[in-house]
């Protein structure tokens, strides 16, 4: 299974963009990328997934290098309801994810 | 709409004793996966379900650790001879699957929160 690399912490101002990075060098062609997120005290939520094209819907945004070994999401105005730690995820043929340590998100007020 | 429900919340029990833990998927939702959530990691695949049978159980950690699905819905995930180790949030997942797509969401519930004494 492919992996993906992220940093363990990032923090931002609120009501300001953020961009999460992800490399996943060793993605494969069918390979989708998927981003789900864990709030404090809850289960992981879906966030947003993408193949090779910049995807939007009302949580965020999607931006995928061109070689596809890398991708950023981007929440385009951060409040602090978006503290959380986010994963960068590609499943597998059985739609299994293997989620790493992720990005833990700070949101500054 | 009623999303994926987990029982019980919590758990406290002594080591040595034997556990059920309950998750309630998404109705229509033919894949249900187990997690557990030790602090400070990410979320640790357990054992998937296609309908009724475990696809997937690579990620039980030992045979203490059994989960069933008998009527492609409701899932009990089952611990024998419980240890303090095995203290942690244990996590279910449903998804609709559209198996092999790799676009299917998984939808998680709230977790239980084990703790063994």
């Amino acid at each position: 299974d492919a992996k993906t690399t992220q940093p363990n912490s990032m923090e931002s101002n609120e009501e300001e963009p953020v961009h999460l990075p992800c490399n996943h060098s060793t993605i494969s062609g069918t390979d989708y990328i998927h981003w789900y997120r864990q709030l404090p005290s809850q289960g992981p939520e879906y966030v947003i997934h993408g193949l090779t094209s910049n995807v939007n819907n009302r949580m965020a945004s999607l931006a995928i290098a061109e070689d596809r070994k890398s991708s950023t999401l981007i929440l385009h105005r951060a409040t602090l309801r978006d503290a959380a730690v986010y994963y960068c995820i590609l499943p597998n043929r059985d739609d299994k994810i293997i989620f790493g340590k992720g990005t833990r998100l700070h949101i500054l007020p | 709409g009623a999303g994926v429900s987990q029982t019980p919340s919590n758990k406290v029990t002594e080591k040595g004793k034997y556990v059920e833990l309950r998750c309630d998927p998404i109705s229509g939702h033919t894949a249900l996966y187990w997690y557990r959530q030790s602090l400070g990691q990410g979320p640790e695949f357990l054992i998937y379900f296609q309908g009724t049978g475990a696809a997937d159980d690579s990620g039980l950690p030992n045979d203490r650790f059994f989960a069933v699905r008998p009527e492609g819905s409701v899932s009990t995930l089952k611990i024998q001879r419980t240890e303090r180790g095995d203290s942690a949030v244990y996590l279910c997942a449903s998804s609709f699957q559209s198996r092999g797509a790799r676009t299917d969401t998984q939808y998680f519930g709230p977790g239980t929160r084990l703790t063994v004494l």
